[in-house]
């Protein structure tokens, strides 16, 4: 039982390029969420999906696609990225909305 | 505007000593307050959880309590080891009566155990 996996762990991008985090799960969990984490700032919610199929804006989710395909996977996309976008990266799950939330080891992103 | 604010923004104390964590929030309608753990480089893991009818919760040396007509929660930390050393996170849960509960994280409290 891995929990919560992410890939990459770590990334550099040039301003422009594009990227794909891959999330997963094997707790069976409906619901999963992206999140960033910056410096002096609680982690912000990106877009979270409460099920295969569906996805939902977050509180931050401009520059950022997500799609959820299969149940136990949840892809965030940065088309175009720009340095704004440098953050650690978290994913999450949990069985319903009002669970608790499992976070993956995040991915940290630098964008130059 | 919700918020969730935590005191202090870092702390270091001794091995073996005990320390209080602070949290104040705004959020409403409350659902419930967490507490979460995160080591350097890893994601958060929840320690406990509140609901508006529990006034203190506890997992081995850690013990939350909440306040809710203060909106004000605590996490004290008992007989501190060095594998305390981490950030602490004050996570408030809004229901909407969506589908799930709005969460707003705080900034976390930086904790340093030293020998």
């Amino acid at each position: 039982n891995a929990g919560v996996t992410q890939t990459p762990k770590f990334r550099v991008l040039k301003t422009g390029q594009s990227m794909t985090l891959l999330c997963a799960q094997d707790m069976n969990h409906e619901y999963m969420y992206w999140y960033r984490q910056d410096p002096g700032m609680g982690l912000r919610l990106i877009h979270y999906s409460v099920g295969e199929g569906t996805t939902a804006k977050g509180e931050v989710p401009d520059g950022y696609n997500v799609s959820r395909l299969k149940k136990q996977n949840f892809l965030l996309g940065l088309e175009s990225a720009a340095p704004s976008q440098t953050s650690v990266y978290f994913c999450a799950s949990s069985y319903g909305g009002f669970e608790t939330q499992y976070f993956g080891p995040g991915t940290r992103l630098l964008v130059l | 505007k919700n918020q969730v604010e935590q005191s202090p923004q870092s702390l270091i104390i001794l091995e073996g000593k005990n320390c209080t964590l602070q949290c104040n929030y705004t959020v409403s309608p409350f659902s419930n307050l967490r507490w979460y753990k995160q080591d350097t480089g890893r994601g958060p893991v929840s320690l406990t959880i509140m609901t508006f009818s529990e006034n203190t919760k506890s997992n081995g040396r850690y013990t939350a309590t909440l306040d809710a007509d203060t909106k004000q929660s605590s996490l004290h930390i008992t007989a501190s080891q060095l594998s305390d050393s981490a950030s602490y996170i004050c996570v408030v849960s809004s229901n909407l009566k969506t589908s799930y509960d709005k969460v707003i994280f705080g900034p976390g409290t930086s904790l340093s155990v030293i020998p």
